[in-house]
C-alpha cells in the first residue's frame, strides 16, 4: 500500500458526459501528481500540484481540469469525454516539489462509452 | 524534453533465470525510479536511484548519472516478476517522464 488513495477504481460513463477523480496524498507528502495510461500512448503526465499551486503541466487536455485543495487533496475533473479518454488515471504523490520519491495510487479505470 | 529510452522491450524468461534492463535518458537528471506495474495495474516504487548502486532482495539497480543510464537487475526471476518495469527521470522541467517500459513474461 503506497498512502496514496483514489476513488473510485472504476468508472463507466457516457460520451459527452464529465466525472470527478479523487486523490488523497501519502501523509505529510504537499505534491500531487497526475498521469494518464492508455494503451497507445503509455503514461503521460498531466499535471502537478505543490502545496495547492499549480507547479508543472504536461499533456493535459484543454476539457481537464485539476486543483488541490487545503487539506491537499486532489481532484481531476474530466469533461465532455470521449471515447480516446478510456484510460487509466493515476494519482502520485511526493514530499517536496522536486527530486523526492514519488509514490503512485492505485488508479481510477475509466471507461467511456 | 528528456527523453527516456528502455529495453529491451520484451523480455521473456524460465523460472530461476536472470535478466538486466536497460533505461537510457538524454539529459541530467534530479531524480530517477524504477517501477514494477503488475498485472492488475498497480506501479509499485522498486527503487528510488538518481545515482549509485542499491539492492532489494533479488532485485538490484544502479545508475551512472555521468553516462545517462540505469540498469535493473533481476536475479532468480519468479512467475510473480512478471509484468512490466519502468524507468521514470525527472528532470529540469520538473516532470517526471517515463520510458515505454519493459514487459517481463516469467514462464514456470
Amino acid at each position: 500500500d503506497s498512502g496514496v488513495t483514489q476513488t473510485p477504481k472504476h468508472l463507466i460513463t457516457a460520451t459527452g458526459q464529465r466525472v470527478t477523480l479523487r486523490c488523497s496524498p501519502r501523509s505529510g507528502d504537499l505534491s500531487v501528481y497526475w498521469y494518464q495510461q492508455s494503451l497507445d500512448q503509455g503514461l503521460q503526465f498531466l499535471i502537478q500540484y505543490y502545496n495547492g499551486e499549480e507547479r508543472a503541466k504536461g499533456n493535459i487536455l484543454e476539457r481537464f481540469s485539476a486543483q488541490q485543495f487545503p487539506d491537499l487533496h486532489s481532484e481531476l475533473n474530466l469533461s465532455s469525454l470521449e471515447l480516446g479518454d478510456s484510460a487509466l488515471y493515476f494519482c502520485a504523490s511526493s514530499a517536496g516539489s522536486s527530486g523526492n520519491t514519488i509514490y503512485f495510487g492505485e488508479g481510477s479505470w475509466l471507461t467511456v462509452v | 524534453g528528456i527523453q527516456v529510452e528502455q529495453s529491451p522491450p520484451d523480455l521473456i524468461l524460465q523460472e530461476g533465470a536472470n535478466s538486466t534492463l536497460r533505461c537510457n535518458f538524454s539529459d541530467s537528471v534530479n531524480n530517477l525510479q524504477w517501477f514494477h506495474q503488475n498485472p492488475w495495474g498497480q506501479l509499485i516504487n522498486l527503487f528510488y536511484i538518481p545515482s549509485g548502486t542499491k539492492q532489494n532482495g533479488r532485485l538490484s539497480a544502479t545508475t551512472v548519472a555521468t553516462e545517462r543510464y540505469s540498469l535493473l537487475y533481476i536475479s532468480s526471476s519468479q512467475t510473480t516478476d512478471s509484468g512490466v518495469y519502468f524507468c521514470a527521470v525527472y528532470g529540469s522541467n520538473y516532470k517526471l517522464t517515463f520510458g515505454k517500459g519493459t514487459l517481463l513474461t516469467v514462464n514456470p
